[in-house]
This record gives structure tokens, C-alpha cells and sequence, in this order.
């Protein structure tokens, strides 16, 4: 029943490995997000898909690479990791619908450690 | 510039009172919209209310309201009634034009509340 879900939760790994996150909502919606949470809690977004489709993709390191198959999953893969990558990774949706308010539905957050 | 600016880093009440936190934004696109969300320290983002551009009237869910100054660029969150249960980080946001555009996050505001 969860409508936005990411695996894995919890996420440990050393410096220099790859990994991935992976996230599906069953809201129907036909947007999705990655924001990535620092160690101070800022938000900050890192992309944004539009049926399947790249929206937003700010400033960040193209180690992180989003993969849409289809509008219900957005994955984030992420190369050869650093220590500055520790960090919750949400996963959010919306309907971009005219008289839709533009909320947002997050995940529960990954969090990535990075040793 | 920050688009989004909390300038309370901690606020504390006591149950039962009335809490005020402040947010200010900036911007020049005529369609907005304004969101608050609450983290509790479990982590999850919960939306509480919203508030757009061209709405005249005050947002309101429960025990929450949104004190709406479109001229001061204000949107801040008044939450009646504490309860101990609102102990949590409240964030600010904003979407600058449609529904479907990211959200741009404020720093946030560590609320406790006390017995």
C-alpha cells in the first residue's frame, strides 16, 4: 500500500564502490524527484523526470546517473562513491495537473553511509 | 539569494501554546505555491498545508494555518495547540511556477515542544 517506496533503507558501502537506489510509486503520478538530505538536513534537489523524461538535473556529479523505465520508477545509480555522499536520498512524486497543488510524496528516505 | 529563508533554527513552546515559525521567500514568478512539510526524527516528510499565490484566503488544516503576507513574501506556519507529538524539523518550501516543478526547500525549523 505504500505510495512511495524506496529500497534499500539502509545502505553501507566503502569509498570507490557503486551502488543503486531504487524507488516506485503507485500514485499514478507522472513526475518523480531525487533530493538528496545532508548532514544538516537541507534539502536539495538533485532531478527531476516527467514521464520518463530528464526535467531537472542540477548541479551534481555524473557519478549520480537517474534511470526511468517507465513513469512509476525512478532509480538512482551512483559510481564510485565518496565520503561526501553520505546522505539521506529521498524519492518524491506529483501530479502535475493543472489544479493539482504541486504537493509532493516522498519516500522514507535511503540512507547511504559511505566508509 | 536564498529563494527560501527560515531564520529560526530552534523554536521552543510549551503543550498547549501557540507556535509561530517564519518563512519568507523570494520570487519574481507570479504563479507559486508555498508548502510546509514536518521530519520528525523517524525521518519520514510529512505535508501539512498549502498555500498558493492566487489563493485569497489563509490555508488552513486543523491545527495548522498559514499567515499568508503576499506583499512582505511571508508564508508562515502557525500551529495552535502544541502537542508534544509536534517535536520535529518544519520545513518551508516553494514551487515556482505549475504543479510538477520541484520544490525548493528552506533550512528548516527545530521545534520542541515541553511538558
Amino acid at each position: 500500500d505504500t505510495a512511495v517506496s524506496q529500497t534499500p533503507k539502509y545502505l553501507v558501502t566503502q569509498m570507490g564502490n557503486d551502488k543503486s537506489i531504487k524507488c516506485e510509486q503507485n500514485l499514478g503520478h507522472d513526475t518523480m524527484y531525487w533530493y538528496k538530505q545532508d548532514s544538516k538536513k537541507f534539502l536539495k534537489i538533485m532531478f527531476s523526470y516527467n514521464n520518463k523524461e530528464l526535467i531537472i538535473n542540477e548541479t551534481v556529479p555524473n557519478r549520480f546517473s537517474p534511470k526511468s523505465p517507465d513513469k512509476a520508477h525512478l532509480n538512482l545509480h551512483i559510481n564510485s562513491l565518496e565520503l561526501g555522499d553520505s546522505a539521506v536520498y529521498f524519492c518524491a512524486s506529483s501530479h502535475p495537473r493543472e489544479s493539482a497543488t504541486g504537493e509532493l510524496f516522498f519516500g522514507e528516505g535511503s540512507r547511504l553511509t559511505v566508509l | 539569494a536564498q529563494k527560501i529563508t527560515q531564520t529560526q533554527p530552534g523554536m521552543f513552546v510549551q503543550e498547549k501554546e501557540a507556535v509561530t515559525l517564519d518563512c519568507t521567500y523570494d520570487t519574481s514568478d507570479p504563479s507559486y505555491g508555498l508548502f510546509w512539510y514536518k521530519q520528525p526524527s523517524s525521518g519520514e516528510m510529512i505535508f501539512l498545508i498549502y498555500q498558493g499565490s492566487y489563493d485569497q484566503q489563509n490555508a488552513t488544516e486543523g491545527r495548522y494555518s498559514l499567515n499568508f503576507q503576499k506583499a512582505r513574501k511571508s508564508a508562515n506556519l502557525v500551529i495552535s495547540a502544541s502537542q508534544l507529538g509536534d517535536s520535529a524539523m518544519y520545513f518551508c518550501a516553494m514551487r515556482e511556477g505549475g504543479a510538477g516543478t520541484a520544490l525548493i526547500f528552506g533550512k528548516g525549523t527545530t521545534l520542541s515542544v515541553s511538558s
